[in-house]
């Protein structure tokens, strides 16, 4: 099955800087990338996705690139704010599975002001 | 606004007693629904996937006994914990998509199991 690895599992930046999570995936059939920012107490929120056949995608202050040869993707948040500051889940799916996800374990992202 | 609703959000019951959790889509029909559970500071674990009509489908090492799945309408899941346990205490979460692979998670139920 998929395993979707992330990094760091951690991060702390001072607002205004760039944050960046990485994470990679084993099953080369997956073809739909989803990052989830979740807040305590609270579901997880689609922040962006990307598909396989695009290589980078923004959204204002957050983009995602996707390196399928190398089976890994990276969530970029740039000028960061104290309400940036959650837990963010990357997850890799496909069709063949109906779309279930698989998450990595996520980042815990602190923004200082 | 929300587009997933889940009910309750959070639930105490005694070790022994089971516990329903409803899963609803607001304003679109969603033929699968997922469940997943996450313990503090864990990452999301899929429990099982809800088609609607018939039979959930079961992740390895979920025991389908203690947590029945039903996909009843078109807009409603419900999973109910059986003879909980303080170990099934955790955070569940459900999602159904509005379209392809885009999925809106619920707000998420917390139960505790004393």
């Amino acid at each position: 099955g998929e395993n979707v690895e992330q990094h760091p599992s951690t991060l702390s930046v001072q607002e205004g800087d760039s944050a960046v999570i990485k994470c990679t995936y084993s099953d080369s059939a997956s073809n739909y990338f989803p990052w989830y920012k979740q807040e305590l107490g609270k579901g997880p929120q689609l922040i962006i996705d990307i598909r396989s056949n695009v290589g980078e995608k923004k959204d204002q202050r957050i983009a995602v690139t996707l390196n399928k040869t190398a089976k890994h993707f990276s969530l970029h948040i740039t000028e960061t704010q104290p309400e940036d500051s959650a837990v963010y889940f990357c997850a890799a799916t496909n069709s063949n599975s109906g779309y279930a996800l698989n998450f990595g374990k996520g980042t815990s992202l602190l923004v200082t002001p | 606004g929300a587009v997933v609703s889940q009910h309750p959000s959070w639930v105490i019951c005694k070790s022994g007693t089971s516990v329903k959790i409803e899963c609803r889509s607001l304003d679109f029909q969603a033929t699968t629904m997922f469940w997943y559970r996450q313990f503090p500071k864990q990452s999301l674990m899929l429990m099982a996937t809800s088609n609607e009509g018939s039979k959930a489908t079961y992740e390895q090492g979920v025991e389908k006994d203690k947590f029945l799945i039903n996909h009843a309408s078109l807009t409603l899941s419900t999973l109910t914990v059986t003879s909980a346990h303080p170990e099934d205490s955790s955070f569940y979460i459900c999602s159904a998509s509005r379209q392809g692979p885009q999925f809106d998670f619920g707000p998420g139920t917390r139960l505790t199991v004393t």
